[in-house]
């Protein structure tokens, strides 16, 4: 079975702090994916990565950037934490065809 | 940018009853996908529909792609407790995957 795993199921950070969240992938997988999922707007991709150092702008980059030195893990990272990124934060791994999602970060900023 | 349109946002049915939710496109998929997420848990995979006009059915579910590959409808036949929770498409545009915003459903006992 493909796990994925992220590093914290919860998070509450204050505005203005650096986040990083992480994940990691079992499957050695090439591809990985950052999606943030907000009520009534489904999964937004913010940042993907098909090799190792290598990423790519989704839909929603801004305000964050992201980190991939090893193959089974990809780190999306908040330079500077907003009120408006509180969200569940869910990482994707994926061979060629379907994603496989780890359990999400409920990320709230205050 | 591309979009996938998905409706209903939100769907509550007595057990038993049928459900349908729709995704359409203005272009062209490559192919589309369908995710089915539980109340917090995470999106998990169903299908794949790759081919022009194709049909799939699991169990009760049925999976439908488009002629023209810009529509695909997820149908659950007499739905039941367990069939609670967000069903989302996801268009596959080339290399990229765009998910609708889902449809929410809710099944009365």
């Amino acid at each position: 079975d493909v796990k994925v795993t992220q590093s914290s199921r919860y998070l509450v950070k204050r505005t203005g702090e650096k986040v990083f969240l992480e994940c990691v992938q079992d499957m050695d997988h090439e591809n990985m994916f950052w999606y943030r999922q907000d009520p009534g707007l489904g999964l937004r991709l913010i940042y993907f990565s098909y090799d190792v150092k290598m990423k790519e702008k989704g839909d929603i980059p801004e305000g964050y950037s992201v980190s991939r030195e090893k193959k089974e893990r990809f780190s999306l990272i908040l330079e500077s934490a907003s009120t408006n990124q509180t969200s569940m934060y869910l990482c994707a791994s994926s061979p060629p065809l379907e994603q496989y999602f780890g359990p999400g970060t409920r990320l709230t900023v205050t | 940018g591309q979009q996938v349109m998905q409706i209903p946002q939100y769907q509550h049915v007595q057990e038993g009853e049928d459900f349908t939710t729709y995704c359409n496109s203005s272009t062209t998929l490559s192919n589309i996908q369908w995710y089915k997420q539980r109340p917090g848990g995470h999106p998990v995979f169903l299908i794949q529909l790759v081919k022009s006009g194709e049909v799939k059915k699991q169990k009760r579910l049925t999976f439908q792609f488009g002629e023209a590959k810009k529509n695909s409808s997820l149908h659950i036949t007499a739905t039941q407790t367990t069939d609670v929770g967000t069903y989302f498409c996801a268009g596959r545009y080339g290399n990229k995957l765009v998910f609708g915003a889902g449809t929410i459903l809710r099944v009365k006992s």
